[in-house]
């Protein structure tokens, strides 16, 4: 099992572009999370998926979009980047019944 | 609101010893409580899960300990070894919540 993989690792990206971060899990869960992690601020959470089909806002979902088609994906999109989304991206999930997140190796994303 | 506070933000003592690290939340109307580490440029992994109605939770030399009513949590490390380096976290969910709260971290360093 590769459990949950993010790709890509690394983007750079100027102001106003767009790009989409791929979260993808083999381990059949129906919850799904991405959350951004910045200096002094913690983790929060951006969006979370409920099932293939279903999405919900979570803290700071502003200039973000996702979308889930797939049980087993989960695509967090920014239509128009800015330089305060420059952060580390991480995605988690979890079944319907367990309580613990596994998260993905993150994404550095960097907005000039 | 939720706030979950670490204290120390970091910590460096010499291999061998046993420590204590703290979490404290301001909202004890919590569903689990939940540890993590994290190395350098990596994610999360989880460590130890407390329901709200436990009290601990050990895992190897690691032991979990939750005070729901005073609002702490320590996470016990026993018998550090340079392996443990890393930056711990941890993170509450409330009842009814999908999002979890996350502390934001004690980087612990061991010294050979």
């Amino acid at each position: 099992n590769a459990g949950v993989t993010q790709t890509p690792k690394f983007r750079v990206l100027k102001t106003g572009q767009s790009m989409t971060l791929l979260c993808a899990q083999d381990m059949n869960h129906e919850y799904m999370y991405w959350y951004r992690q910045d200096p002094g601020m913690g983790l929060r959470l951006i969006h979370y998926s409920v099932g293939e089909g279903t999405t919900a806002k979570g803290e700071v979902p502003d200039g973000y979009n996702v979308s889930r088609l797939k049980k087993q994906n989960f695509l967090l999109g920014l239509e128009s980047a800015a330089p305060s989304q420059t952060s580390v991206y991480f995605c988690a999930s979890r079944s319907w019944t367990g309580q613990t997140q596994y998260f993905g190796p993150g994404t550095r994303l960097l907005v000039l | 609101k939720q706030e979950v506070t670490q204290i120390p933000a970091a910590l460096s003592v010499p291999e061998g010893e046993n420590l204590v690290l703290n979490c404290s939340f301001t909202d004890s109307a919590i569903y689990n409580l939940q540890w993590f580490r994290q190395d350098p440029g990596k994610g999360l992994t989880s460590l130890l899960l407390i329901q709200s109605s436990q009290r601990e939770q050990t895992s190897g030399r690691l032991n979990a300990s939750l005070d729901k009513s005073s609002g702490r949590s320590t996470l016990y490390i026993a018998a550090s070894q340079p392996g443990d380096s890393a930056t711990y976290l941890c993170a509450v969910r409330r009842q009814g919540a999908q999002k979890l709260v996350f502390g934001q971290g004690t980087r612990l360093t061991i010294n050979p």
